[in-house]
């Protein structure tokens, strides 16, 4: 069974730029979550999404959005980007809403 | 609110036990979780408590009191690839919602 992925694995940016990355669950999975892993911080929980709905965010400004497509893949916005954005954005799944497993993550590097 | 402590860092050596503690307040408990993560990697789930006592997976064990909201994660037979940070994750039920909080993790280090 194939396991969470994330695209890009990395990416270089420049601050005021926008990105956009992406997510698609293990199969059968309906929710996906996105965190935020700074340098030297724990996982910061960033969105949560079910059956194409957002259900929650953690304390982010509204520049960090996504949203989650028909095909329960998901994408991860943030615009304006700033140099403290840059840190690994992982993407995680999950079928009971409870048991969260890991895609690779994305790191994100603005300059 | 959540608020989860673990140590930073601990070092322990190949072949010996080690316990992770883990402590957490929590508004609306609904499980506890150990993530273990090594470098540059994603977290992989090792275990999951809802209920209390002990839950054993090969050489990994996981621990869970509610009443004092506390956990550990026990690791037998340390290998040098259990080196990595293991992180505890609290659920969170609270206002119908379900996330998971990470606590900053404990980075061992295992050594001959």
């Amino acid at each position: 069974e194939a396991g969470v992925t994330q695209s890009p694995t990395h990416l270089i940016k420049t601050r005021g730029q926008q990105v956009t990355l992406r997510c698609s669950p293990i199969s059968g999975h309906t929710s996906v979550y996105w965190y935020q892993q700074a340098l030297g911080l724990g996982l910061q929980f960033l969105l949560w999404y079910d059956e194409g709905e957002e259900r929650n965010r953690g304390n982010f400004p509204p520049r960090f959005s996504g949203r989650q497509f028909p095909n329960y893949s998901s994408e991860l916005n943030v615009n304006a980007l700033e140099l403290e954005d840059s840190a690994l954005y992982l993407c995680a799944s999950s079928f009971d809403k409870i048991t969260q497993y890991f895609g690779p993550g994305t790191r994100l590097t603005v300059l | 609110g959540q608020n989860i402590d673990q140590p930073t860092e601990m070092t322990a050596t190949e072949g010996a036990i080690v316990q992770i503690n883990c402590t957490y307040q929590t508004s609306g408990f609904n499980g506890l979780f150990w993530y273990q993560q090594h470098a540059g990697e994603a977290p992989t789930f090792l275990s999951y408590n809802v209920l209390d006592g002990l839950e054993e997976k090969g050489r990994f064990s996981s621990f869970l009191s509610r009443s004092k909201g506390y956990s550990y994660l026990l690791l037998k037979e340390l290998q040098m690839k259990d080196s990595a940070s293991y992180l505890c994750a609290v659920g969170d039920s609270g206002a119908g919602s379900y996330q998971l909080t990470f606590g900053k993790g404990t980075k061992l280090s295992v050594i001959p």
